[in-house]
Order: C-alpha cells, then sequence, then structure tokens
C-alpha cells in the first residue's frame, strides 16, 4: 500500500536558526509532491509543490524542498525559523493512480 | 485570504437538528472536495466531486449528504449527528482531479461542534 511518513510530530527550534521537516514516500508509482501549513483554526496553505522538473522546489515564506528519488524523500527546510513559521506542517503525495494521502503531521515550535 | 470560502465558520447543533455547510470557490476548478479534521491529526477525506458528479464516497455515513448544485458550489447536509461528529469540516478544491501535479486549495473550514 502507498504511504507517506513524516519521521518527527514534533520539531522545536529557536527563531533564527535553520527548520528540517522530514517526509518520505513509499515509491510504486511516480508522484507528485506537496507540502502545506495550517496555523490554528485555519485551513491548509500550499507552501510548494514538485511536480517531475528542478529536484529543488522554492516555495513561499523562504520554504524550500529536495526531492530524492534514491531516497524517496522530499525535507522541507527553510534557512532561517520566524516565530510566525510555528504551525503544522503536512506532506502530500499523489501517485499516478490518483490516490494520495496526507502523511500524520509536524508540529514545528519555534522559540523566542 | 483564501480564495475558497466556507460558510459558516462555526456551528454548534443539536443531535437532532439538520443544518448545511457551504463551500464556493470562483476559481474554475472542477473538483471539489470534503474534508473531516480532528485535532492533531490530518485532514480525512470524506467526498470528491469532479465535474458535479459525486465520484468518491470514502464510506461515509448517511447523516452527511453532500451536494454540488453547480461548479462552483458544493453543500454538506448534517443531520441526527453524533458528538462524535464535531471536527473542523474543510472543502477544498482542484483544477482536475485528473491532473495528478494539481494542488488542493483548501478553505478555512467550519468548525463543528456537536451537543
Amino acid at each position: 500500500a502507498q504511504s507517506v511518513t513524516q519521521l518527527d510530530s514534533h520539531v522545536s527550534v529557536s527563531e533564527g536558526t535553520p527548520v528540517l521537516l522530514r517526509c518520505n514516500y513509499s515509491s510504486s508509482y511516480s508522484p507528485s509532491l506537496f507540502w502545506y501549513v495550517q496555523h490554528p483554526n485555519k485551513g491548509l496553505q500550499l507552501l510548494l509543490k514538485y511536480t517531475s522538473a528542478a529536484t529543488l522546489v522554492k516555495g513561499i515564506n523562504g520554504f524550500e524542498a529536495e526531492f530524492k528519488k534514491s531516497e524517496t524523500s522530499f525535507h522541507l527546510t527553510k534557512p532561517s525559523a520566524h516565530m510566525s513559521d510555528a504551525a503544522e506542517y503536512f506532506c502530500v503525495v499523489r501517485w499516478n493512480n490518483n490516490d494520495m494521502r496526507f502523511g500524520a503531521g509536524t508540529r514545528l515550535t519555534v522559540k523566542p | 485570504d483564501t480564495e475558497v470560502t466556507q460558510t459558516p465558520k462555526h456551528l454548534v447543533m443539536g443531535m437532532t437538528n439538520k443544518k448545511s455547510l457551504k463551500c464556493e470557490q470562483h476559481m474554475g476548478h472542477r473538483a471539489m472536495y470534503w474534508y473531516k479534521q480532528k485535532a492533531k491529526k490530518p485532514p480525512e477525506l470524506m467526498f470528491v466531486y469532479s465535474y458535479e458528479k459525486l465520484s468518491i464516497n470514502e464510506s461515509v455515513p448517511s447523516r452527511f449528504s453532500p451536494e454540488c448544485p453547480n461548479s462552483s458550489l458544493l453543500n454538506l447536509h448534517l443531520h441526527a449527528l453524533q458528538p462524535e461528529d464535531s471536527a473542523l469540516y474543510l472543502c477544498a478544491s482542484s483544477q482536475d482531479r485528473g491532473l495528478g501535479d494539481s494542488p488542493l486549495h483548501f478553505g478555512n473550514g467550519t468548525r463543528l461542534t456537536v451537543t
């Protein structure tokens, strides 16, 4: 069965330090990959997507993600965390058969 | 601001009430979705409409009844709900369900409490 794994349920960083949120997926078919952010009591906002073009994808708010086929990973990074980045982050994968799965989510805490 | 609008933002209803959630998008998207999200969990897919036809029903109880009156509107009719149905209900749209790289665009959700 196809699956998405976010390796950390909670990540805590200090403001101004780098952020790394990890996502791995099963690789039965060529996927499209997305990262979404959800602030409390809000809907999900698209940060970025990978769709078989460049393997390094730039998104909004300074976030990037790198697609590594050999590792079946799509980790989300940001060089310098801001207090406003504190939120829940979801990795989402859609396979060619249109099966789409959400990861369990990673809660990012940013300390002053 | 989101391009998918959901109303109401909050809803409290008793177990015998009938209410409806509404969702609207004007991006010309042809696929629309209902998701249910419990606290600290990812969204769970409930229904998918593609070109105004129901294409996926994820074994949702019949007390939830979706409706797609036209390509811009999606409703979720609620009747005889249970307290465990309390959750954030999210509407989403995408350009076309068949386009794998077409992202979902989410509304801000309706926070439903069943008393």
